[in-house]
């Protein structure tokens, strides 16, 4: 089945600079690639997806990469804020159409 | 404007107790799914729901069972408690199939 690695488990950045979190996968029939962010205690939040038929999709802050050769996908997040600090997953849905693999998680923290 | 919707929000039960984590969504969607959260392990998927009357097996369904009432309810049922079920649990919805879009806030279960 699909395999999800996400990198880095943790990440501090200063409010404004950029975050990065990246994540690879096993099944090269992979289709569908969402993020989601999860703010302590609260429910996972879907914040962007992309397909395998785009190789990059952005929303006002937020921009997701992916590179199907390689296998990866990133999470960009610019000008960061206090209220980006939230564990972000990725995940993929592999060759079975409704089973989606998640990363373990990335724990961002924006500091003042 | 409820949208994912699950009780109980917390349940503290002894080993071998059943219980039933009950899911309804307001927005028509046609797919359903149990998810499990543990800590430093992402999210799993338990059982999933393509559309009324069928469900199918996720990644850990051992020691589960569900069950599609309608389109609008979706339930997980543990016939017998076990503490390794001890977890928070979260429902989701979409319109198509694999991509979660909508949680709910989620049911941590404790099993002593």
């Amino acid at each position: 089945g699909e395999n999800v690695e996400q990198h880095p488990s943790t990440l501090s950045v200063q409010e404004g600079d950029s975050a990065v979190i990246k994540c690879t996968y096993s099944d090269s029939a992979s289709n569908y690639f969402p993020w989601y962010k999860q703010e302590l205690g609260k429910r996972p939040q879907l914040i962007i997806d992309i397909r395998s038929n785009v190789g990059e999709k952005k929303d006002q802050r937020i921009a997701v990469t992916l590179n199907k050769t390689a296998k990866h996908f990133s999470l960009h997040i610019t000008e960061t804020q206090p209220e980006d600090s939230a564990v972000y997953f990725c995940a993929a849905r592999g060759g079975t159409a409704s089973k989606l693999t998640f990363g373990t998680g990335t724990r961002l923290q924006v500091t003042l | 404007n409820a949208g994912v919707t699950q009780t109980p929000k917390f349940q503290v039960l002894k080993t071998g107790q059943s219980m039933t984590l009950q899911c309804a969504q307001d927005m028509n969607h046609n797919s359903m799914y149990w998810y499990r959260q543990d800590p430093g392990m992402g999210l799993r998927l338990i059982y999933y729901s393509a559309s009324e009357g069928t469900t199918d097996k996720g990644e850990v369904p051992n020691g589960y069972n569900v069950s599609r009432l309608n389109k609008r309810e979706f339930s997980l049922r543990l016939e017998s408690a076990a503490p390794s079920q001890t977890s928070v649990y979260f429902c989701a919805s979409s319109e198509q199939g694999g991509q979660p879009q909508h949680f709910g806030d989620g049911t941590r279960l404790s099993i002593l």
